[in-house]
């Protein structure tokens, strides 16, 4: 089973749409991240949770939102997409305990705004 | 601020080719640099690291060697398969830091 579980795989919406991306982690790490993916731009940070009672912004957390549920559990929101939010989004999970930081990406979701 | 630049792709290679991707990177601390990799329809994984001047990272017959005289960490592989078809990302990140800072992706395709 795979470390760290995206739902949904794929996702089309429209504008002006709620949309929220789920992740689940069975890798018993204390910190998560949402980032998001676009051609030719790299992977850029959206949220991050060092644990459950801490979220803080990333560098484009304009128009989203999370929640920490659990300490497995990280979603992301998209409060009223819009195209510009047709991306492939990556959930990814670190521990705090390793020092160099390494984190342990999902498989994505790749989100279609209309 | 901190900054990773890579090769910009595609980079198309025929099996058993040498193989470089370039990335140099701009930092105001003493990062640790990373190789990720993004197989299709999957998301990213560690390669390689190294976490401090001279290390050398390897894994899968890929290396890279941090340079810091040079600000470099190029991913060099002496024979290239077409499993190897894949993004490669060159990152870099600190040890109490929230993000990793990456490079735009470099796609490599191997021809059989």
């Amino acid at each position: 089973d795979a470390d760290v579980t995206q739902t949904p795989r794929n996702r089309i919406t429209k504008t002006g749409k709620r949309i929220m991306l789920e992740c689940s982690q069975t890798k018993g790490h204390d910190r998560m991240y949402w980032y998001r993916q676009d051609p030719g731009l790299g992977l850029r940070l959206i949220y991050y949770s060092f644990d459950v009672k801490d979220i803080n912004k990333g560098e484009i957390s304009d128009g989203y939102s999370v929640s920490r549920q659990a300490q497995a559990k990280f979603s992301l929101s998209l409060e009223s997409a819009i195209p510009n939010q047709t991306a492939l989004y990556f959930c990814a999970t670190s521990d705090s305990g390793i020092p160099y930081n390494e984190q342990f990406f999902g498989p994505g979701t790749r989100l279609t705004v209309l | 601020g901190d900054s990773v630049t890579q090769m910009e792709g595609p980079v198309t290679l025929s099996e058993e080719a040498f193989l470089t991707i370039n990335c140099t990177y701009t930092a105001t601390g003493y990062p640790s640099l990373f190789w990720y990799v993004q197989y299709p329809g999957e998301g990213l994984q560690l390669l390689l690291k190294a976490t401090k001047a001279d290390d050398k990272g390897s894994n899968k017959g890929f290396e890279a060697t941090y340079r810091k005289e040079t600000t470099s960490f190029h991913l060099e592989k002496g024979s290239v398969q077409v499993s190897d078809s894949a993004v490669y990302f060159c990152a870099l990140t600190y040890s109490s830091a929230s993000k990793i800072i990456f490079g735009s992706g470099t796609r490599l395709s191997i021809r059989p």
